[in-house]
């Protein structure tokens, strides 16, 4: 059971550059999320979403866009790199919430990326 | 906006020593979670708090939700060298979009041998 899996691992990229972000859960998780994570920012959520064909912008969406074609899988999209995207990137999944609790988020290794 | 504090930002304990970390939030919570991060790792699901009041330990991991449901701590007994590592708290609000978490910023802890 692999759980949540983010390729590439590592990637770096010059300006004005072009890459997606793939993340793949195999536990039917119905939402998922792609935050980055800069020193002393903790986690920030870029995109989210809470089903197939569904997707919401969390808290620093500019720069980036996403897809969710298939339930298992999540896109994250930079078209046109910036060096303020230098970050590590981790997508998480989940069940989906209730009105009174979250369901745990289930992280992936991340990817590391670095944008000259 | 909604804002969860984390305090301290860093500690550094010997081994040995006990530790705690605080969370707080401006608003009411309907719910927190604690997470762990090791160095060059990604971030693993500790535990989730529900009730006010409510107390539940983990071996030699203690996490508390206040009364009022507005702060959260998590605190480590005689901490070991496996303890290594960032503890985030992330909550959700008691009232509006839950499918998002409202994350602290971290405390990381460092243990020395």
């Amino acid at each position: 059971n692999a759980g949540v899996t983010q390729t590439p691992k590592f990637r770096v990229l010059k300006t004005g550059q072009s890459m997606t972000l793939l993340c793949a859960q195999d536990m039917n998780h119905e939402y998922m999320y792609w935050y980055r994570q800069d020193p002393g920012m903790g986690l920030r959520l870029i995109h989210y979403s809470v089903g197939e064909g569904t997707t919401a912008k969390g808290e620093v969406p500019d720069g980036y866009n996403v897809s969710r074609l298939k339930k298992q899988n999540f896109l994250l999209g930079l078209e046109s790199a910036a060096p303020s995207q230098t970050s590590v990137y981790f997508c998480a999944s989940s069940y989906s919430a209730s009105s009174v609790s979250n369901q745990p988020q289930h992280f992936g290794d991340g990817t590391r990326l670095s944008i000259l | 906006g909604q804002q969860v504090m984390q305090i301290p930002q860093y500690q550094h304990v010997q081994e040995g020593e006990d530790f705690t970390t605080y969370c707080n939030s401006s608003t009411t919570l309907s719910n927190i979670q604690w997470y762990k991060q090791r160095p060059g790792g990604h971030p693993v699901f500790l535990i989730q708090l529900v009730k006010s009041g409510e107390v539940k330990k983990q071996k030699r991991l203690t996490f508390q939700f206040g009364e009022a449901k507005k702060n959260s701590s998590l605190h480590i007994t005689a901490t070991q060298t496996t303890d290594v590592g960032t503890y985030f708290c992330a909550g959700n609000q008691n009232a509006g979009n839950n499918r998002k978490l409202i994350w602290g910023l971290g405390t990381s802890l460092a243990v020395n041998p």
